[in-house]
């Protein structure tokens, strides 16, 4: 079955890069996204990607698919304490109605 | 447009009481979805919706039940309110493009004591 994967917990300096990586199950996902959800908000989509690329960038993000290894990155540049938030990734399928499959989210933590 | 709406924000519910979430969409969007998110978890497809009159099942139905009888609303309904179903719940829906984007609404907190 569908399962995507995402580590928890990611703590960086105000100004370095975040690296936030998920992995995923099924190969026939046709769109990849990444979500922000900041604290008693809902979710807004960041950025997504169609599965026959490579990378996406996107002003300070930049996404990376390796669809061999199944597994999909968000790095965000000159990271900001307002990018502190979690980060969901999530996927869908041709012809699967649309539905998306989440990982558990990854907490970025933005120190000063 | 006001996108996606949900109301309540905020309920406490008793054990065995009953409510619905309503969720409403002005982009004319065919396909909506309900989901809810428990702490520390992504979130999980509950029903959907592809268009007025047609709904199925998500990955965690079990104590829901959903309606569209327009293509504007879909509210989810809880029957017997358990103290498993204090969650937030996030109602989406499909925008049409390439993209395949779908817009979330700010959630509803419900509490089941």
């Amino acid at each position: 079955g569908e399962d995507v994967e995402q580590s928890l917990f990611l703590s960086v300096r105000e100004g370095d890069s975040s690296v936030i990586n998920c992995t995923y199950t099924d190969s026939s996902s046709t769109y990849l996204y990444w979500y922000k959800q900041e604290p008693g908000a809902g979710l807004q989509l960041l950025t997504y990607i169609f599965s026959n690329m490579d990378m996406k960038q996107d002003q300070r993000l930049t996404v990376l698919l390796n669809k061999k290894d199944k597994h999909l990155s968000l790095r965000i540049a000159d990271t900001q304490t307002g990018d502190s938030a979690i980060y969901f990734c999530a996927e869908t399928f041709s012809g699967n109605t649309g539905k998306l499959i989440f990982g558990q989210g990854t907490t970025l933590q933005v120190k000063p | 447009n006001a996108g996606v709406t949900q109301t309540p924000k905020f309920r406490i519910l008793k054990i065995g009481q009953s409510m619905t979430l309503q969720c409403a969409q002005d982009m004319n969007h065919n396909y909506m979805y309900w989901y809810r998110q428990d702490p520390g978890m992504g979130l999980k497809l509950i029903y959907y919706s592809v268009g007025a009159g047609i709904t199925d099942k998500g990955e965690v139905p079990n104590g829901y039940n959903v309606s569209r009888s327009t293509t504007e609303d879909f509210p989810l309904r809880l029957e017997l309110a358990a103290p498993s179903q204090t969650s937030v719940y996030f109602c989406a829906s499909l925008g049409q493009g390439s993209t395949d984007t779908q817009y979330f609404g700010p959630g509803t907190r419900l509490t089941v004591l």
